[in-house]
C-alpha cells in the first residue's frame, strides 16, 4: 500500500499565474475527493470524482479552478490567475467504493505573492 | 447544511491526565462520524469511526459513542501521553452512515490543536 501521493509538496506562485496539482490515489480506489485547507481551519470540500466522473463541485471551487480525472486514475487541480487567497493546503483523498473512510495525501502547499 | 462544531483550543495537558474533546454536530439523514489526527508535519489520518447511533469507535486508547440524542461525538483518552500532541478534526459523512448506500464530502471541525508535556 504506497497511500496517496501529491505532487509538488510545495508551490510557491506569483499572483495571475497558473499552477497545477496532481494526486495519485491509492490504486484500486474509484472516489477521489479534493479539499482545501487555510491556518487554523478543517479542510473544506471541494470537489469529488467517481471513476472519472466529477459528481460534485463546491461553491467553493469558483471559475479560475478546474479538475480533472482522465481515466478514473490521477487527478489533477488547476488554478488559473492566482489570487493571494488561493493560498492554502490542497488535500486530496481516496476510498474505495461503498466505504466512508477516506485516505489522505500529504497535501500540497501553495503560497501566492 | 451540514457543521461540526468543536471545543476551542488549545488544549493544553500533562502526560497521563485524561482528555476530552468536544465535538456536536448538525446534520441531515444518519451520518457516520469520524475523528481524523494531523501529526506535526504529516497528512490526515482517520482515528475511529462510528456509523450509527450507540457505535463506540476506538483506536489506540482514543473512543468517541455516537449519541444521536445530543448530535455528539466527544473524543477521549484515559490517559495522553506527548506522542498524542497533535491537531484533532471531527467529521461527518453526508450521505453515509447505516442504511446509506452512498458516500459523498466529509464536513470538518475547525480542529483542536493538543499539546501534551512530560
Amino acid at each position: 500500500d504506497t497511500g496517496v501521493s501529491q505532487n509538488p509538496r510545495h508551490k510557491i506562485t506569483k499572483r495571475g499565474q497558473n499552477v497545477t496539482f496532481r494526486c495519485d490515489p491509492i490504486s484500486e480506489h474509484n472516489r477521489l475527493y479534493w479539499y482545501r485547507q487555510t491556518l487554523g481551519q478543517g479542510p473544506e470540500f471541494l470537489t469529488y470524482f467517481q471513476n472519472e466522473a466529477q459528481l460534485e463541485k463546491s461553491r467553493l471551487l469558483s471559475d479560475r479552478f478546474s479538475a480533472e480525472r482522465p481515466k478514473g486514475s490521477f487527478s489533477t487541480l488547476e488554478i488559473q490567475r492566482t489570487e493571494q487567497g488561493d493560498s492554502a493546503m490542497y488535500l486530496c483523498a481516496s476510498g474505495p467504493a461503498y466505504q466512508e473512510t477516506q485516505y489522505f495525501g500529504p497535501g500540497t502547499r501553495l503560497l501566492v505573492l | 447544511g451540514n457543521s461540526v462544531t468543536q471545543m476551542e483550543g488549545p488544549v493544553t495537558l500533562s502526560e497521563e491526565a485524561f482528555l476530552t474533546i468536544n465535538c456536536t454536530y448538525t446534520a441531515t439523514g444518519y451520518p457516520s462520524l469520524f475523528w481524523y489526527v494531523q501529526y506535526p508535519g504529516e497528512g490526515l489520518q482517520l482515528l475511529l469511526k462510528a456509523t450509527k447511533a450507540d457505535d463506540k469507535g476506538s483506536n489506540k486508547g482514543f473512543e468517541a459513542t455516537y449519541r444521536k440524542e445530543t448530535t455528539s461525538f466527544h473524543l477521549e483518552k484515559g490517559s495522553v501521553q506527548v506522542s498524542d500532541s497533535a491537531v484533532y478534526f471531527c467529521a461527518l459523512s453526508d450521505l453515509g452512515g447505516a442504511g446509506g448506500t452512498s458516500y459523498g464530502k466529509l464536513t470538518f471541525g475547525q480542529g483542536t490543536i493538543l499539546t501534551v508535556h512530560p
